[in-house]
């Protein structure tokens, strides 16, 4: 079964608007890490930011925020006022605790138009 | 933040021909490190999951004989594509996890390698 779900497979934004990226995942353990990674042309995996099972509140670095909706096991991230730069390939993560791996989502090709 | 190297950053081979790709932690220790495969416009798939001077642990479809990892240290794991194929030609990439004396704690971040392209003709 599939533990990390993208839906998007792409998404077209306007220069400066906001764009929501979503994720879905599925794990029976109570402690968990959630993790986005952006991916640009050049292959390198860019840490972007990271939300907790347990963490109250939702996570921000800067422009990413991370919408946690625990119940419906959601960790959507929201990228606010898009640059041009931000145009790349952006990944989902969960490792559980007591596991060493990070599985990822299917990923989604964010493109930002001028 | 941490640094993770790879090389080659790319590489092209003869089929029939042996790879090898090292990853290094450079201003850190990794216990772990972690090789993954990428084909064009797909995510990331697991490989294996290599620890510091024991054998890898490979996933599920993954041919350990002809990928061989060997996490001979602290700081370097090495991935060999034997005898490689064209249908071997994708874009691997390596993490590593920083050793700790603690419980695996999900707040560990693995830091990424930036990646090696391998073109099999």
């Amino acid at each position: 079964a599939q533990k990390i779900t993208q839906t998007q497979p792409g998404m077209f934004v306007q220069e400066k608007e906001a764009v929501t990226l979503d994720c879905t995942y599925d794990t029976s353990d109570q402690s968990y890490g959630l993790f986005w990674y952006k991916q640009p042309s050049s292959g390198e995996m860019i840490f972007l930011i990271y939300q907790g099972s347990y963490d109250e509140q939702n996570a921000t670095e800067g422009r990413y925020s991370l919408n946690f909706q625990k119940a419906r096991k959601s960790a959507n991230l929201v990228i606010s006022a898009s640059q041009l730069g931000d145009s790349a390939m952006y990944f989902c993560a969960m490792r559980e605790l007591g596991a060493q791996k990070l599985v990822f989502g299917q990923g989604t090709r964010l493109t930002i138009n001028p | 933040g941490a640094v993770v190297s790879q090389h080659p950053s790319w590489v092209i081979c003869k089929s029939g021909t042996s790879v090898k790709i090292e990853c290094r932690s450079l201003d850190f220790q990794a216990t772990t490190m972690f090789w993954y495969r990428q084909f064009p416009k797909q995510s990331l798939m697991l490989m294996a999951t290599s620890n510091e001077g024991s054998k890898a642990t490979y996933e599920q479809g993954v041919e350990k004989d002809k990928f061989l990892i060997n996490h001979a240290s602290l700081t370097l794991s090495t991935l060999t594509v034997t005898s490689a194929h064209p249908e071997d030609s994708s874009f691997y990439i390596c993490s590593a996890r920083r050793a700790s004396g603690r419980a695996i704690n999900p707040r560990e971040t693995q830091y990424f390698g930036p990646g090696t392209r391998l073109l099999v003709l």
